[in-house]
Order: structure tokens, then sequence, then C-alpha cells
């Protein structure tokens, strides 16, 4: 089983409407989770870290956090054609590593 | 401006060379990182090192050497070991979130 795992997509969704973007991980001893976007032949770009259980909005974005069910997720609202690119989803695990999933490629289309 | 410097951006190597990738912060971060990604693959995490001096081998160090002289600086050698090394290298330091470099793409010619 891999640690951090994502639905590959692509996900397209239409301009304005919400995208949704999921994340799953094994260890439960983790405690840090981060989105990253990252536009073609560029590097990655923190966009949110959550913490505790619950939600956390910053402008459009929206991540919520389920440490019982071990499951991330990213809200983007009113999505924009600038949002398409790859969203990576991080784990802090309790070795100190940060790990990644394979990443979800979103299609915003105007 | 407090970043992460990565140098060369493009970066070719011959058969049986070894080659190394320079890693630079002035973010003052204790931990700095070493990833590789492949065209349409997630990170993976080649080395990472928590403090000077010390540094550990992550889920695929084979074929790759690092050092930590410097808390600034820490440059990845891809050595003739590492069979299939074209890939996009990304050096990233935290204090609790990563943050990246620019990255260098590597081909082999």
């Amino acid at each position: 089983q891999k640690e951090v795992e994502q639905n590959s997509g692509p996900l397209s969704v239409p301009e304005g409407a919400i995208a949704s973007l999921n994340c799953t991980y094994s260890d439960r001893g983790s405690q840090s989770f981060f989105w990253y976007r990252q536009y073609s032949g560029k590097s990655p770009e923190l966009i949110m870290s959550i913490y505790s259980n619950g939600e956390k909005e910053d402008g459009r974005f929206t991540a919520q956090l389920n440490k019982a069910s071990q499951y991330v997720s990213l809200l983007i609202r009113d999505s924009q054609p600038s949002d398409s690119a790859t969203y990576l989803c991080a784990v802090l695990n309790y070795g100190q590593n940060f790990v990644f999933g394979p990443g979800t490629r979103l299609s915003v289309l105007p | 401006d407090g970043g992460i410097t990565q140098s060369p951006k493009y970066l070719f190597r011959k058969e049986g060379q070894n080659v190394t990738l320079s890693c630079e912060q002035n973010l003052n971060h204790d931990a700095m990182y070493w990833y590789r990604q492949d065209p349409g693959q997630g990170l993976r995490l080649i080395y990472y090192s928590q403090i000077v001096n010390d540094f550990q081998k992550g889920d695929i160090a084979e074929g790759y050497s690092v050092s930590r002289e410097k808390k600034e600086s820490f440059p990845l050698t891809v050595t003739s070991a590492q069979k299939n090394p074209t890939a996009f290298y990304l050096c990233a330091s935290s204090s609790r979130v990563l943050t990246f470099g620019s990255g260098t793409r590597l081909t082999v010619v």
C-alpha cells in the first residue's frame, strides 16, 4: 500500500465550478498535511497546510482533514483556468519525512 | 529575499560520468531534502539531512551521494552507478513546511 494516494486525474471542471481533490494516507502517526500546486516544468509551491481535524480556508481554497478516516481534501471554489496544474498532497510522517502522493492533474475549462 | 537556489537549471551527463547538483539556502533551515521527479510522477525522496554533518538515505538513494558540510549547502552527486538519471531534481528545505528550489533538469546524452 502506497503511503499517500491520490486520483491521478485528469480532473476537468468548467470555469467557475468547484474542484474537489482528495488524498488518503496510511501513516496514522502523521501530524501535518500539505497541498502543493505544480505547474508544468516548475517546482511545487505551497497552497495550504493543515494540522488539526476540520476545515481551513484561505481565499478560494479550503482544506479539510479527517484523521480518523486518514483523509485530506482540497476544494477550489470559483475555479479559474490559471488553476490548471498538478496538485500534490504531502504528509509529514512520524520519521519527519515529507511523503508525496502522485498528484492529481486539474484542468479548468474556459 | 530568502530562498533556495539550485544550479544549474539544465545539466547534461555523459555515460559513466559523475555530476554534482548544487543547492544553497539562506532561510536558516536545519533540514534539507533532495527529491527526484519523473514525468507524470510524484516526488520521490533521495536523501535528507536534519543537521550539519549528518544525512540519511531516502527511498531511492542508490546511485546518489550527498554531503552537508555547511547548514546552507546540500549538494547532490549523481554517480555513474545511477543507470537512469534523466529526471527533474528538486532540492527543498524545511522549518515546518517544505520550500522548494526551482529545480535542475538532468538529461543523459
